[in-house]
């Protein structure tokens, strides 16, 4: 199993839908977790970090389960221009007891007018 | 605006041809990460530098060096590029070692090997 899996892509949505990602982690030791934003041939943004009791930014809310060990990412009122890929990055407790960010493969998104 | 700088953006180089990305910064962060990204991957964590603490991956090739001469620069050396090494390379900076901090990229150098 990976250390981080998320949802098969692509979605492709209209504009003004509602889409949500999910990410899984494997390593329960897991202590933060992110949600970056990657366009074609740029490098990862940071979108939004996520907090136990869920966090909300404009149309987008990230939410963490920790029992379950996945995390989410939802977006509403689909833009155009949301358009990217969506990476789920874990801050895990490496075998070496060394901290590292674990990536996700990303989730690719297109809004379509 | 303080920012993490890679150059060059391109990077052309021949098989085997030794070849350094550089990237600085001006935030004033103590951790650099280099990460390779190759097309529909995950960032693949080379290496970082704690202030001047090296850190390699255990599954980081021989092929790959680094050196940090101060807190603003970091370089990537590959010593002999094979077709393989071909990818996009990612320089990344975070304030410190901590779980919560957030890491902030450059624009990234796209390496093609010929």
């Amino acid at each position: 199993r990976k250390e981080v899996e998320q949802d098969p892509g692509p979605f492709n949505v209209p504009e003004g839908a509602t889409v949500a990602f999910n990410c899984t982690y494997s390593n329960s030791a897991s202590q933060s977790f992110f949600w970056y934003r990657q366009d074609c041939r740029k490098e990862p943004k940071l979108l939004m970090s996520v907090y136990s009791s869920g966090n909300e930014d404009g149309r987008f809310t990230a939410q963490l389960n920790r029992a379950s060990q996945y995390i989410s990412l939802l977006i509403r009122d689909s833009k155009l221009s949301d358009s990217a890929t969506y990476l789920c990055a874990v801050n895990t407790l490496t075998a070496g007891n060394n901290r590292k960010l674990i990536w996700g493969l990303g989730t690719s998104l297109a809004v379509n007018p | 605006d303080a920012m993490v700088i890679q150059n060059p953006r391109y990077q052309v180089t021949q098989f085997g041809k030794p070849v350094t990305l550089s990237c600085s910064q001006t935030l004033n962060h103590n951790v650099m990460y280099w990460y390779q990204q190759k097309s529909s991957q995950a960032p693949k964590l080379l290496f970082h530098y704690y202030d001047k603490d090296f850190n390699n991956e255990a599954d980081t090739p021989d092929n790959f060096q680094s050196r940090r001469p101060n807190t603003s620069f970091c370089f990537l050396d590959i010593r002999s590029p094979g077709l393989g090494d071909a990818a996009m390379y990612l320089c990344a900076t975070s304030r410190d070692g901590l779980a919560s901090r957030q890491q902030y990229f450059g624009p990234g150098t796209r390496l093609t090997v010929t």
